[in-house]
């Protein structure tokens, strides 16, 4: 799927539950993005790594957690901490920060 | 830090007519500008990128122009046609350690049949 797979497609949660959503890449790229996008807003970042073992907050990094154990994958954790989570989840890499970002096809969250 | 203003947020044209789409960025220090087409439902993909170092650059039907003492960018859709209908996003990024791409909010662009 372009080298950069995310996944589930779709998810659903209740409120007040954690929940994990994957990323993996192919593409031997160093960085790696999370982020939020919903209706009218653009792409909001949540965190960045440009490494393994590292990574930075965003510009809404409050209520999500992410760790980057492996070069290939990139999990964020939505946690139940973030006040309006449904939104479409965006991942992307790159080979370095000033190139361009390959995105995947979205993970789409609704929490009820 | 960076700020990137995409104006309007609509635009509708006639097919066969051209489009262009401006951005502007905030910090001087920004050298990377790449352009992203979103199509509904799917992921935004990259159609198009300049470098500070250039004022233009072409590929096809797409152009972007640069003009860094103003600091804008602009991206220009030749012959529209109506697969060009989508979500344009313009991003800048300075380059360099723990430096990442900034957003504009995206514009919709609308090609009539």
């Amino acid at each position: 799927d372009g080298g950069i797979t995310q996944s589930p497609k779709y998810l659903f949660r209740k409120e007040g539950q954690n929940v994990t959503l994957s990323c993996e890449q192919n593409l031997n790229h160093d960085a790696m993005y999370w982020y939020r996008q919903d209706p009218g807003q653009g792409l909001r970042l949540i965190y960045y790594s440009q490494i393994v073992n590292d990574f930075q907050k965003g510009d809404i990094a409050e209520g999500y957690s992410v760790s980057r154990e492996k070069k290939e994958s990139f999990p964020l954790t939505v946690t139940s901490a973030q006040k309006n989570p449904t939104a479409f989840y965006l991942c992307a890499s790159s080979i370095g920060t000033a190139y361009g970002y390959t995105f995947g096809s979205g993970t789409r969250l609704t929490v009820v | 830090g960076e700020n990137v203003e995409q104006h309007p947020s609509t635009l509708s044209v006639q097919e066969g007519d051209s489009a262009v789409i401006k951005c502007t960025y905030s910090d001087s220090a920004s050298n990377y500008f790449p352009w992203y087409k979103q199509e509904l439902g799917k992921r935004p993909q990259l159609i198009i990128d300049i470098r500070s170092n250039v004022g233009e650059k072409k590929d096809q039907r797409i152009a972007v122009t640069l003009n860094k003492t103003a600091k804008h960018f602009s991206l220009h859709i030749t012959e529209t046609q109506p697969e060009d209908s989508a979500v344009y996003f313009c991003a800048a990024s300075m380059g360099g350690a723990n430096s990442k791409l900034t957003f504009g909010k995206g514009i919709t662009l609308s090609v009539r049949p």
